[in-house]
Parts: C-alpha cells; structure tokens; sequence
C-alpha cells in the first residue's frame, strides 16, 4: 500500500540544521509531488514549500525562503526536508504530504516528525 | 502576506448540518485554488477529505461534501455524527510567490 514513512524525532539547539526524511513505497515516486507541513504545538496548520520530485523542481512559502532547502533521491524514493538556523519557534511536527500533481489533492501524510529546538 | 480565513469555531447537534467556508485575502475562491480540506483530531495526522473544490477520497463519508459558496469554499457537513468533532483545515493554491496557504482551522464541536 502507498505509504510515506518519515524518519525520528530530533532534538537541535539553536542556530542548528535538522534534516527530515519521507521515504514514499507502493507508487510510482517521480509521479507526485510532495509537500511538507508543519505544525507548532496547539497552533495550525502551515505550508513550508513543495518538490517535484521528478524534475526536482521546488517552492517555497516566503516565511521560509532562505532557511528551508527540499531535495529528493529518486533511487531511493526519499525526499528530504532541511531547516537551517533553527529556534524555538521551529519546535513543531513536520510532515509530507503527497500531491497530485493534475488535481493538486493531497491524499497521502507521513506520521510526522517531531523536532524540538532547545538549549 | 496571503491570509485564508476560517471560522474559528462552529458548534452543531448530532443530525444536524453545518457548512464551515475557506476565504482568500486575495479575492473570491474559485476552482483554480484547488480547495483541499482536511480533518484533524487530537495526536493524530490531518486526514484528506476533499481535493480540487468538490471530490472526495475514497474513504471520504457521503455526508461531507465541498463546493464553492459566496466566493468562499465550503465543506458541509450533513447528518453530522459525534466523530466528526474535529478541527478542520482548508488549503489553497494561489501560484505565484507563495503557492499554497492554510487557513486557521475551525474547531467543530458536536454537541
């Protein structure tokens, strides 16, 4: 079945990069593209930036521009998220979310990854 | 900044009908947002409910259902059961600089 497996929680102090992986089975990898959201304890929903991940193509949400950098391995069906300079605003669990790519419906969330930045 | 607004709270008995709607700061929602809504209750993942204004998952209930209303997009719940409380989520697509935003989430409660 098509799943998006995420990789563990990490603890970063601030000023560090945290990298989060989503590795995708049961589909054909370079057919979706893939969101990350996050989400701050008790606060919604929010759009970091997408990747085609058969072209390798990427946006960004403003917000993050500069900090955020989504890449893709297609031999290994893993698309990876990194957040440079984190503070503790960034303490959140980060998730992907497969698209499709002709109706733009999201159908698939990864279980999460929860990154806490502390000192 | 593009903002997308939702009501921040509904309540509805059990049976009963309640529309939640997914403005854009931008102008009136129409179909070339993608409107995408998603349910999400505590500790768990958001669940899809509806893409591109209207369609449903596969494992979407008959009784909710999107379309556009007043310039907004909408989920409607109908025959609402006490599993449908729920903090509910829309997403947008707006292209340009910042692609796809998130509204705030209305908290539904059954009751």
């Amino acid at each position: 079945q098509i799943q998006l497996v995420q990789s563990g929680a990490e603890v970063k102090k601030p000023g560090a990069s945290v990298k989060v992986s989503c590795k995708a089975s049961g589909y054909t990898f370079t057919y979706y593209p893939m969101h990350w959201v996050r989400q701050a304890p008790g606060q919604r929903l929010e759009w970091m930036g997408w990747i085609n991940a058969g072209n390798g193509d990427t946006k960004y949400s403003q917000k993050f521009q500069g900090r955020v950098t989504i890449t893709r391995d297609t031999a290994a069906s893993t698309v990876y998220m990194e957040l440079g300079s984190v503070r503790s605003e960034d303490t959140a669990v980060y998730h992907c979310a497969r698209a499709d790519i002709t109706t733009y419906g999201i159908d698939v969330w990864g279980q999460g990854t929860t990154v806490t930045v502390s000192s | 900044q593009t903002v997308v607004t939702q009501e921040p709270s509904l309540t509805v008995s059990p049976g009963g009908t309640v529309t939640l709607t997914c403005a854009s700061s931008t102008g009136a929602v129409t179909t070339a947002y993608y409107p995408n809504w998603f349910q999400q209750k505590p500790g768990q993942a958001p669940r899809p409910l509806i893409y591109s204004t209207s369609n449903k998952h596969s494992w979407t209930p008959a009784r909710f259902s999107g379309s556009l209303l007043g310039g907004k997009a909408a989920l409607t719940l109908s025959g609402v059961q006490p599993e449908d409380e729920a903090e509910y989520y829309c997403l947008l697509y707006h292209g340009g600089a910042q692609p796809w935003v998130f509204g705030g989430g209305t908290k539904l409660t059954v009751l």
